[in-house]
């Protein structure tokens, strides 16, 4: 089944305290990125990645990191999660190219107290 | 920077009603149209989309057309179902290399 994956999917942690928010798909796809979702936000995007070793920054990067080594994976990185950075935050993929839908991943909802 | 607007919710239906959602976008040229839907506790889904003007994008029992000389694609449906309740996103791809541009989605509640 093609689908993008995250883990986890509820996290809840402490402001400080590294983590890592892992982003699979299996559709081959070159393009990958990283958004939140706040209330009366809508959807903001972090990163994207448009290839291997090609990553961007989005609207709202800071505090956050991430790479791509393999097609993929794009993990979203927290080197010192903040409060600020309590969201739901959803990974996508899609081919290469602006008519493409993308495909989203259901979502990791993180609690930094 | 380019931006997409689309109507404030909540919007509260009975079933059966017809729905409208307008959606107008800010991109010049000719950027891709797209109509998300995100289900409670779930991730966005394609809904429908159009990628030249005049496309009609349909799926579901939703519409919507791409019309270049009011930059808007407004989202009907012509009776909504209780199944219906969700938020919809539209979006352009009018941001940089392609990216997705979101409008802030609209949270519809459909009452039997």
């Amino acid at each position: 089944e093609a689908q993008v994956t995250q883990n986890p999917r509820y996290l809840i942690t402490v402001t400080g305290k590294k983590l890592t928010v892992t982003c699979s798909q299996n559709m081959n796809h070159e393009y990958m990125s990283w958004y939140r979702q706040d209330p009366g936000l809508g959807l903001r995007q972090i990163y994207y990645s448009m290839n291997v070793e090609v990553t961007d920054k989005g609207d709202v990067p800071e505090g956050y990191k991430v790479s791509r080594k393999e097609k993929r994976n794009f993990p979203l990185i927290l080197e010192s999660p903040s409060p600020n950075q309590t969201s739901l935050y959803f990974c996508a993929s899609r081919l290469r190219g602006q008519t493409y839908e993308q495909y989203f991943g259901p979502g990791t909802r993180l609690t930094v107290t | 920077g380019n931006s997409v607007t689309q109507m404030e919710g909540p919007v509260t239906l009975s079933e059966e009603a017809f729905l409208t959602i307008n959606c107008t976008y800010t991109a010049t040229g000719y950027p891709s149209l797209f109509w998300y839907v995100q289900y409670p506790g779930e991730g966005l889904q394609l809904l429908l989309k159009a990628t030249k003007a005049d496309d009609k994008g349909s799926n579901k029992g939703f519409e919507a057309t791409y019309r270049k000389e009011t930059t808007s694609f407004h989202l009907e449906k012509g009776s909504v179902q209780v199944s219906d309740s969700a938020v919809y996103f539209c979006a352009d791809s009018g941001g940089s290399q392609g990216n997705l541009i979101f409008g802030k989605g609209t949270k519809l509640s459909v009452k039997p």
